[in-house]
């Protein structure tokens, strides 16, 4: 199993940012997909998860509003579009997938290294 | 639901046991009986690797030196005998509800 996070950088406040995680050596459209992040020197914070549809998306309360995930499962990518990006939003994003067919969120496996996004002036 | 680990930092020794509490604001039982509380390890440049899911079930190739416990609020996580590569930050996550994780125990080498 591998995934491979994708799309950060450095922005401005105000800006729009569409992150990409692609996965391999397993079955993408049977999986829910997570974005969790991790700002520099700090905690790691739940962001949004995604079932292996599409059809059902989630959104951390602190975020919602600002974020889209969506997925393309033909080419086994998961994608989380950032607007209105702000200065507390410069993190180090990861994604996960299910550990196991038919599960949610409980027991999430991560794999990559992550996408750094950088929001400053 | 706030997610409460302790203690902030642990300094151990290689072999030597190592225990760290986690507590939820609120109960993270299922009316199916599972706990939805996880546990991970998060090394320096690493993602978090995922160890216990359900509050006492080993992910795939986790070491049986590590064990979850507990039900309800409180639970913890166990490590027998702690080995080099088990260096690095803890966290708890309660999947109950919207995820959240804990603040993170770090151990560190004595």
């Amino acid at each position: 199993v591998q995934l491979f996070e994708s799309g950060g950088g450095l922005v401005q406040p105000g800006d729009s940012l569409r992150l990409s995680c692609a996965g391999s050596g397993f079955t993408f459209g049977d999986y829910v997909m997570t974005w969790v992040r991790q700002p520099p020197g700090k905690g790691l914070e739940w962001v949004s998860a995604i079932s292996g549809t599409g059809g059902t998306t989630y959104y951390a309360d602190s975020m919602e509003g600002r974020l889209t995930i969506s997925r393309d499962n033909s080419k086994g990518t998961v994608f989380l579009q950032l607007n209105g990006l702000r200065v507390g939003d410069t993190a180090r994003y990861f994604c996960g997938k299910a550990r196991a067919i038919g599960t949610g969120w409980d027991g999430t496996v991560y794999g990559g290294r992550g996408t750094l996004v950088t929001v400053s002036s | 639901i706030v997610m409460t680990q302790s203690p902030l930092s642990l300094p151990v020794s290689p072999g030597e046991p190592a225990s760290i509490s986690c507590r939820a604001s609120q109960s993270l039982l299922h009316s199916n009986g599972d706990n939805y509380l996880d546990w991970y390890l998060q090394k320096p440049g690493q993602s978090p690797q995922l160890l216990i899911y359900l509050g006492s079930s080993r992910a795939s190739g986790v070491p049986d030196r590590f064990s979850g416990s507990g039900s309800g609020t409180d639970f913890t996580l166990k490590i027998s005998r702690v080995e080099v590569e088990d260096f690095g930050v803890y966290y708890c996550m309660q999947t109950l509800q919207i995820p959240t994780f804990g603040g993170g125990t770090r151990v560190e080498l004595k």
